[in-house]
């Protein structure tokens, strides 16, 4: 079937220690998001990708890097220098990124630290 | 003021009712507007999208949009004890090329029997 899937479902992070959210989408969408969602808050976006090999910050890049490698991936990189990174991630995609077009969303990571 | 702005909740309605609720935006170029539905612990789904001013609806869920007063809103009737979640508006404004959406905080809806 056809979808977003993001891994780990759980992650924790070590204080100094970089980590990598997965997400891997099958529906040959073009643009990608990474959302973070603070309890009781809705979603803020932290950087979108339209076409591969190219990306641009959203409203809260710091602390956070992107790859877009492949159509398909985009996986998101939480540094050390993000000093608050206990969230829940939603990454989402759509076929274009402007116009009309819906996002759909993954399953998301939660991230704490440890 | 916020760019996108939902009632504050939580809204507590009984099986059978109408929820109603509503949003309003800052943007007034925005183009396309989202209702997504959010369980908890879960991410969002979509359930409504609206590009034009007036109602849509879609079997127990109406969108209204109105461009001039900046205000999107959903109905939800019939209400079901399974409608309970939080409720997320998303914007999507004009003149930019790359589709951001600009959620609210979100309405927490609870039905009960």
């Amino acid at each position: 079937d056809g979808g977003i899937t993001q891994s780990p479902k759980y992650l924790f992070r070590k204080e100094g220690q970089n980590v990598t959210l997965s997400c891997e989408q099958n529906l040959n969408h073009d643009a990608m998001y990474w959302y973070r969602q603070d309890p009781g808050q809705g979603l803020r976006l932290i950087y979108y990708s339209q076409i591969v090999n190219d990306f641009q910050k959203g409203d809260i890049a710091e602390g956070y890097s992107v790859s877009r490698e492949k159509k398909e991936s985009f996986p998101l990189t939480v540094t050390s220098a993000q000093k608050n990174p206990t969230a829940f991630y939603l990454c989402a995609s759509s076929i274009f990124s402007s116009g009309v077009q819906p996002q759909h969303f993954g399953d998301g990571t939660r991230l704490s630290i440890l | 003021q916020k760019e996108v702005e939902q009632n504050s909740g939580p809204l507590s309605v009984p099986e059978g009712a109408i929820a109603s609720l509503n949003c309003t935006y800052s943007d007034r170029g925005s183009q396309s507007f989202f209702w997504y539905r959010q369980y908890s612990g879960k991410s969002p789904e979509l359930i409504m999208s609206i590009y034009s001013n007036g109602d849509k609806e879609d079997g127990r869920f109406t969108a209204q949009l109105n461009k001039a007063s900046q205000y999107v809103s959903l109905l939800i009737r019939d209400s079901q004890p399974s409608d309970s979640a939080t409720y997320l508006c998303a914007v999507r404004s004009g003149g930019t090329s790359y589709g951001k959406l600009t959620f609210g905080q979100g309405t927490i809806l609870t039905v009960h029997p």
